[in-house]
């Protein structure tokens, strides 16, 4: 089975800009899950999203936003980007909801904000 | 609000010697699972080794082992016959419940190097 894929893998936008990240899971797991991992604030939770509806969120303002389409897909969205939001972007997909699942990581999206 | 603590920000060991990572939680939960994930200088994060609460026995998976002390809310990582692959950041994660959804909460992280 293929990995979880993350696109784009690397991305400059400048202040103000918004970025759309993309994350195809694991074929027949239906739990994405999205991190953002900066050397300051290690690995932070975003949001889970599972058969198309958030599940959980983290402590994110709301320019940070996501969507999981029919096929288990998702996006994220940042809006009006700052420099803070520099940082690695991870999916994670599993199975189903649930906290004994194992999550499958992507390589990432490394988002640099100028 | 539930914790993951990761006292050991790097360490660094001989090849073949023996490694122990530690990691503290705080939970009121009973039933719950605890992971170790490693993450090697630019790839992707990997499952180490998964710990149910439930469970007395300690788990192990070839050269890693953990040792789970519920009522400490403790989870360490053994690393025995260290190899130069194991050289990662090593992250201690609890998947934190609210109202029943689960989200992964991860430790700071602690960079192991193995030394040839």
């Amino acid at each position: 089975k293929a990995g979880v894929t993350q696109t784009p893998r690397y991305l400059i936008k400048t202040r103000g800009q918004q970025v759309t990240l993309s994350c195809s899971p694991i074929s027949g797991h239906r739990s994405v899950s999205w991190y953002q991992q900066t050397p300051g604030q290690g690995l932070q939770f975003l949001f889970e999203y599972f058969s198309e509806t958030q599940r959980n969120k983290g402590n994110f303002p709301g320019r940070f936003s996501g969507r999981q389409f029919s096929n288990s897909r998702s996006e994220m969205n940042v809006s009006t980007l700052e420099l803070g939001d520099s940082a690695l972007y991870l999916c994670a997909s599993k199975l189903s909801a649930g906290g004994s699942y194992e999550q499958y990581f992507g390589p990432g999206t490394r988002l640099t904000v100028t | 609000a539930q914790t993951v603590t990761q006292s050991q920000p790097e360490m660094s060991v001989q090849e073949a010697e023996t490694v122990t990572l530690s990691c503290t939680y705080d939970t009121s939960e009973n039933n719950y699972y605890l992971f170790w994930y490693k993450q090697p200088p630019s790839r992707q994060m990997i499952l180490v080794i998964r710990q149910e609460a439930y469970k007395q026995q300690n788990a192990t998976e070839n050269r890693f082992s953990v040792n789970f002390q519920k009522a400490a809310k403790s989870f360490s990582l053994k690393i025995s016959d260290s190899q130069l692959g194991d050289t990662a950041m090593y992250f201690c994660a609890f998947p934190e419940s609210n109202f029943g959804n689960e989200k992964l909460t991860f430790g700071t992280g602690t960079r192991l190097t193995i030394i040839p």
